[in-house]
């Protein structure tokens, strides 16, 4: 199964910043097949990116994800209040799908 | 709008079975995959396996082949996780989660989540 590691596993940041979260995976991803969650506490991930790069409905354009093979980035342009979460990345390129284990975003 | 409301909290025992449901309502049920994604305290989410309604097959991760059943009721609208065998280290939140598209397994919507706790 591909093993998918985000780095850092805490950003701090303050709001108005740029952030850049990293995920690499084990192997190539195949299509790039590669999706970003952000995740608040007490609820269910929120699907940001999917496709490496393609915005979810309603998800603002201060969300931006790119990579290819086994090295994907998502960039958050400004830090609003709301962006510090946890965030994950998932690969749905070959089964079983996987997640990585995070990056918290907190507020410096 | 697509709605996913699981059933409520459980706590068991050590080696007994737990089943959660996760009843679907708005858009065509049998025709998106029904995914089982848990997460264990302070980790990340981990995919258990899925269904397509339509056509009754279930997929599962290898770690979970053999504890493990994912069904669906067309019927009810209705997705079930069976896992059996319970260790403490099944103690997690779980949640449904809708496949985006038709062969599209990345989540747009999801579950509140069920949480499950195992302790004797």
């Amino acid at each position: 199964e591909i093993v998918l590691t985000q780095s850092p596993g805490t950003l701090s940041l303050s709001p108005g910043e740029r952030a850049t979260l990293s995920c690499r995976a084990s192997q190539s991803v195949y299509s790039s097949y590669l999706a970003w969650y952000q995740q608040k506490p007490g609820q269910a991930p929120r699907l940001l990116i999917y496709g490496t790069s393609s915005r979810a409905t309603g998800i603002p354009d201060r969300f931006s994800g790119s990579g290819s093979g086994a090295d994907f980035t998502l960039t958050i342009s400004r830090l609003e209040p709301e962006d510090f979460a946890v965030y994950y990345c998932q690969q749905y390129g070959s089964p079983p799908w996987t997640f990585g284990q995070g990056t918290k975003v907190e507020i410096k | 709008q697509v709605q996913l409301v699981q059933s409520g909290a459980e706590v068991k025992k050590p080696g007994s079975s737990v089943k959660v449901s996760c009843k679907a309502s708005g858009g065509t049920f049998s025709s998106y995959s029904i995914n089982w994604v848990r997460q264990a305290p302070g980790q990340g989410p981990e995919w258990m396996g899925d269904i397509s309604p339509m056509f009754g097959v279930a997929n599962y991760a290898q770690k979970f082949q053999g504890r493990v059943t994912i069904t669906a009721d067309v019927s009810a609208s209705t997705a079930y996780l069976e896992l059996s065998s319970l260790r403490s280290d099944d103690t997690a939140v779980y949640f449904c989660a809708r496949d985006y598209a038709v062969k599209a397994p990345y989540f747009a919507h999801w579950g509140q989540g069920t949480l499950v706790t195992v302790s004797s």
